[in-house]
């Protein structure tokens, strides 16, 4: 149980596009979901709060007009990076809670 | 905001001997510590957790020790194996928020 899917798995964009990642939870509901943001070899660095129903909570320094986040039902969360640069590349990763945390499988982002 | 801090950042033992890693929180309202290990390109995995009611918890090879007064808590590996080689990160958390404090990772490398 407390499976966590993410889409896509990794994505090739030029820069100026805006790209869509899905995370979602599979066999739970989830309330709160999480995005995060790493970069090689670091930590995992929290960008957002995703609540079902409401607007997302944005960590300080992480822009929401360009990382654009819908909690559109209990089991999807969707990030939107918009108009991408080369220094948005990185791994992405979201986790749903219930109980804790369980985190996707990750999708990483290459801005060309 | 919380602030964890995690060490060793590297740690290389022999097969068969311990490990231990160990963690540091300044929030004294969180109450929430779990630690996820992590292979490359993959997603952290919980492998344990301690609420702060408790000051030990222990599944098979891993146990977690939490001393509240001193905020600091240590997750422990004995008779490793060459598996056991990941990144290994603890966070701590106030579970009215359900967000999670990372600290920086440790790199344990199992030499067989």
């Amino acid at each position: 149980g407390a499976v966590v899917s993410q889409h896509p798995s990794w994505v090739i964009c030029k820069s100026g596009t805006s790209v869509k990642i899905e995370c979602r939870s599979l066999d739970f509901q989830a309330t709160t979901m999480f995005w995060y943001r790493q970069f090689p070899k670091q930590s995992l660095m929290l960008m957002a709060t995703s609540n079902e129903g409401s607007k997302a909570t944005y960590e300080q320094g992480v822009e929401k007009d360009k990382f654009l986040i819908n909690h559109a039902s209990l089991t999807l969360s969707t990030l939107t990076v918009t108009s991408a640069h080369p220094e948005d590349s990185s791994f992405y990763i979201c986790s749903a809670y219930m109980e804790t945390q369980y985190f996707g499988p990750g999708t990483r982002l290459l801005v060309l | 905001g919380e602030n964890v801090e995690q060490h060793p950042s590297t740690l290389s033992v022999q097969e068969g001997d311990s490990a231990v890693i160990k963690c540091t929180y300044s929030d004294s309202a969180s109450n929430y510590f779990p630690w996820y290990k992590q292979e490359l390109g993959k997603r952290p995995q919980l492998i344990i957790d301690i609420r702060s009611n408790v000051g030990e918890k222990k599944d098979q090879r891993i146990a977690v020790t939490l001393n509240k007064t001193a905020k600091h808590f240590s997750l422990h590996i004995t008779e490793t194996q060459p598996e056991d080689s990941a990144v290994y990160f603890c966070a701590a958390s106030e579970s009215r928020f359900n967000k999670f404090y990372f600290g920086s990772g440790t790199k344990l490398n199992v030499k067989p």
